[in-house]
């Protein structure tokens, strides 16, 4: 059974600190890894994917993948209220077309950026 | 950049009516999802399709069906809507091949409520 989980939240933190975001997976064989960002009542929209060990950066943002413990972390420096949200992981655990190419979504996690 | 639209944000329906939701993406992927998402229960998967007429079912296909007759469009059809089919509606498509690796992009969603 493939699975990926996270803390449901709420996670509180004061605006300008750092949130830290995790989720673990079940595979060993996943492939790639993608955080995306719900707003209340709205749809979910990627804000990083990454494939390889290490972090990958994007502004703000800072995605961390450890294959070996098998989980994936996401960062957000400096929090803004506008960061508030629900915060899903999502693993590839196969590659490409077909059903390899489906994603496994956490539950999420909700983020509260109190100012 | 990509565009899922899906064709109601809100949707009322009665019991025992038939109800299509419609999606459609321009951005000639292979691979199309239907989902829904309830509070607790996370994003789940009813069916995909990564191919024009080609389907297949999800985690919980049990009430719905599907229509994928061009590559562009994918229908979920609820035969009987019931109660209990009450719930967000999400379409997604994505790529295949090494540069797309399997992102997801989603539409805004549809919320359906059966009376």
């Amino acid at each position: 059974q493939k699975e990926v989980e996270q803390n449901s939240g709420p996670l509180s933190v004061p605006e300008g600190a750092i949130a830290s975001l995790n989720c673990t997976y079940s595979d060993r064989g996943s492939q790639s890894f993608f955080w995306y960002r719900q707003y209340s009542g709205k749809s979910p929209e990627l804000i990083m994917f990454i494939y390889s060990n290490g972090d990958k950066e994007d502004g703000r943002f800072t995605a961390q993948l450890n294959k070996a413990s098998q989980y994936v972390s996401l960062l957000i420096r400096d929090s803004q209220p506008s960061d508030s949200a629900t915060y899903l992981c999502a693993v590839n655990f196969g590659d490409y077309g077909g059903s390899q190419g489906n994603l496994i979504f956490g539950k999420g996690t909700k983020l509260s950026v109190k100012p | 950049d990509v565009k899922v639209t899906q064709s109601s944000r809100y949707l009322v329906k009665r019991t025992g009516e038939k109800v299509f939701l419609e999606c459609v993406q321009d951005m000639d992927h292979e691979n199309m999802f239907w989902y829904r998402q309830d509070p607790g229960l996370g994003l789940r998967l009813i069916y995909f399709s990564y191919d024009v007429k080609m389907k297949e079912k999800g985690d919980i296909p049990e009430g719905y069906s599907v229509s994928r007759e061009k590559k562009e469009r994918f229908s979920l059809i609820l035969e009987s809507a019931s109660t209990n089919q009450t719930s967000m509606y999400l379409c997604a498509s994505s790529g295949t091949g090494i540069l797309a690796k399997n992102i997801q992009y989603f539409g805004a969603g549809t919320r359906l409520s059966v009376l």
